[in-house]
């Protein structure tokens, strides 16, 4: 499997809820970070998370790192139907120099 | 905030052309990158460039790809002979510390070639 998968691949829920998205991955990180991508837009940056950080909060957001499980989790409390996106996890590897790697992304729909 | 700006938003051009992307990334940041997303599919790193020179690049940066910092602000991704599997979103981003630090990304240049 590739460095970074999300999953699930897709969810949906209802506004209100909560909306749960994981992230594993193989190799050794320093950094995880979270990002949003709105349907055919740009990358918006969400949350870094360093490997000797095991939980992160920013606003309705919650990101946990378990490195031992090497793995992540993105919580969205809360939802609302502006949550709609797809939420990617990036790994920083090493291959000589530092680059991020992204995951396949999971597509979350929070129905109005 | 600062942002980094990329043009065109979207660029139709005929396989075979030249085309070439433009970014600007903010003005403070030492780090360069372009990833590409074909539709529907996860963002491949393309290639990081740091001190006027390409740090890495992936497979995909083969010969027909090329990138350039042409007068201190502007970085640029040209695409030598586009074919048809070059269609995609292409995305700039910059980092002021190494490659372990966050990216901004620019909001991408879709595109398409026919």
């Amino acid at each position: 499997s590739q460095q970074g998968e999300e999953d699930p691949q897709a969810l949906s829920i209802q506004e209100g809820e909560n909306a749960t998205m994981n992230c594993s991955y193989k190799t050794s990180i320093n950094n995880l970070q979270w990002y949003r991508q709105n349907s055919g837009r740009g990358l918006v940056h969400l949350i870094l998370i360093r490997s000797n950080e095991r939980e992160k909060h920013s606003g309705r957001l919650r990101v946990t790192l378990d490195t031992s499980k090497k793995s992540s989790s993105l919580l969205i409390t809360a939802s609302r139907a502006a949550d709609t996106a797809s939420y990617f996890c990036a790994t920083d590897a090493y291959s000589g120099t530092y680059k991020y790697i992204f995951g396949t992304g999971t597509r979350l729909k929070v129905l109005a | 905030e600062p942002e980094v700006t990329q043009t065109p938003s979207h660029q139709v051009t005929q396989m075979g052309q030249e085309v070439i992307l433009r970014c600007v990334p903010i003005s403070n940041h030492l780090y360069f990158y372009w990833y590409r997303q074909i539709l529907g599919q996860k963002v491949e790193f393309l290639v990081s460039f740091y001190n006027n020179e390409i740090s890495e690049k992936s497979e995909i940066f083969d010969d027909q790809f090329s990138v350039e910092r042409p007068d201190g602000s502007n970085f640029t991704l040209k695409i030598r002979s586009t074919k048809l599997e070059d269609s995609a979103m292409y995305f700039c981003a910059s980092s002021e510390g190494t490659g372990r630090s966050s990216y901004t990304f620019g909001s991408g240049t879709r595109l398409t070639v026919v």
